[in-house]
């Protein structure tokens, strides 16, 4: 059984450009969400798409976005990057939108904004 | 505000030896908490996940303890190998029916296992 695919691994920007991620669930997971890992900060919950639709945000600004399409697959742009933006992002997927459920992660993409 | 407190931060021990990490939080409602192994520059790695009547779980040489009352838990670990050497994040589910905004996370230990 695949696990979450996440994809680039590794991304190098300059400050300014934007970037797309992509993540693909587990079969069958409806649910995908986002997050920022850095070392200061621990995770922190980006956003959270089910069935196509954003059900959730965290607290971060609007240059941050995502989408999820009709196979579940999602991207996350961030436009306008900025050097704080530097992270490992994380996705996860979840059968459903229920927290009681067990949430699968990805290896995540490592961006490196300079 | 929902909280996870791990300790310690940082902890180093000799392979073969047993090590306790420690998780204290403040969410309300509380529906379940998980404990995940994060390899470096990896995603994390669910271990065990405990409800409100679990008070023991174990994963094999991993075991996860609850005290719901004390809002506590802990992750030990036993016979530790080189392979043990990750963060461990403790992660904290709010009530039944929310989505994953509803997570707390921990800001997780490093442990380093050292021959």
């Amino acid at each position: 059984k695949a696990g979450v695919t996440q994809t680039p691994r590794y991304l190098i920007k300059t400050r300014g450009q934007q970037v797309t991620l992509s993540c693909s669930p587990i079969s069958g997971h409806r649910s995908v969400s986002w997050y920022q890992q850095t070392p200061g900060q621990g995770l922190q919950f980006l956003f959270e798409y089910f069935s196509e639709t954003q059900r959730n945000k965290g607290n971060f600004p609007g240059r941050f976005s995502g989408r999820q399409f009709s196979n579940s697959r999602s991207e996350m742009n961030v436009s306008t990057l900025e050097l704080g933006d530097s992270a490992l992002y994380l996705c996860a997927s979840s059968r459903n939108s229920e927290s009681n459920y067990g949430y699968t992660f990805g290896s995540g993409t490592r961006l490196t904004v300079v | 505000k929902n909280q996870v407190e791990q300790s310690p931060q940082s902890l180093i021990i000799l392979e073969g030896k047993n090590c306790t990490l420690q998780c204290n939080y403040t969410v309300s409602p509380f529906s379940n908490l998980r404990w995940y192994k994060q390899d470096t520059g990896r995603g994390p790695v669910s271990l065990t996940i405990m409800t409100f009547s679990e008070n023991t779980k174990s994963n094999g040489r991993y075991t996860a303890t609850l005290d719901a009352d004390t809002k506590q838990s802990s992750l030990h670990i036993t016979a530790s190998q080189l392979s043990d050497s990750a963060s461990y994040i403790c992660v904290v589910s709010a009530a039944a029916g929310g989505g994953a905004d509803g997570l707390t996370f921990g800001k997780g230990t490093h442990l380093i296992i050292q021959p």
